[in-house]
């Protein structure tokens, strides 16, 4: 079957860094995508990643190694709005989204 | 213009109303999205368009029917919904359904309520 783990929820304080990790088995792959989801509001895209490797992107950064079935998602000089969920999705053979169930971000001062 | 547009923010119905979600996007998306959410869950997949067709239902029941009247514009028509359906619906498009790095833009929501 197909599956997209994360952490469940993390904490980390105001001006930290933290790293989100996404495990993945899915039928295919054409890329690992990351979304921020504030409570009650809608996903908003974050970053792509298709090749191995770290895409940087202002305070967050995206690493993928295929060959592991691994991402992660670095956060750094966290802010308090940076509180939310960041959901892990993949795109599979037949160019489906396969979602993570997110890992809700606690950042405290 | 990079933006989804969803009407209404906020809908309660009854179980045995019709009411209509609406979804618009001008970024000449050729493919758009229907996805249900519920509380603290990602979002799941209902139905895909692509070229103005319906290219995927997901084993959606027949209470939720799709209608994509031209590019720009994709519904969601509701009938006799059960309390359960209660969530928030979320329209998505992106370039091409088929392209490789088919970044999904989402609208705001309709938060669903059936009494």
């Amino acid at each position: 079957g197909q599956n997209i783990d994360q952490p469940t929820e993390m904490t980390a304080t105001e001006g930290a860094i933290v790293q989100i990790n996404c495990t993945y088995q899915t039928s295919g792959f054409n890329g690992l995508f990351w979304y921020q989801q504030h409570a009650g509001e809608a996903p908003t895209f974050l970053s792509y990643n298709v090749l191995d490797g770290l895409e940087e992107k202002g305070r967050f950064s995206s690493f993928l190694s295929r060959s592991k079935g691994y991402s992660y998602l670095l956060l750094k000089e966290l802010q308090m709005k940076d509180s939310a969920s960041y959901l892990c999705a993949v795109m599979d053979s037949n160019y489906q989204l396969i979602w993570g169930a997110g890992t809700k971000l606690i950042i405290k001062p | 213009d990079t933006e989804v547009t969803q009407t209404p923010k906020h809908l309660v119905m009854g179980m045995t109303n019709k009411k209509s979600l609406k979804c618009e996007q001008h970024m000449g998306h050729r493919a758009m999205y229907w996805y249900k959410q519920k509380a603290k869950k990602p979002p799941e997949l209902m139905f895909v368009y692509s070229y103005e067709k319906l290219s995927i239902n997901e084993s959606v029941p027949s209470r939720f029917s799709p209608e994509c009247p031209n590019s720009s514009l994709l519904n969601l028509h509701l009938h006799a919904l059960q309390p359960e359906d209660s969530a928030l619906y979320l329209c998505a498009s992106s370039q091409d359904e088929a392209d490789r790095n088919t970044e999904a833009f989402f609208g705001q929501g309709t938060r669903l309520t059936v009494v």
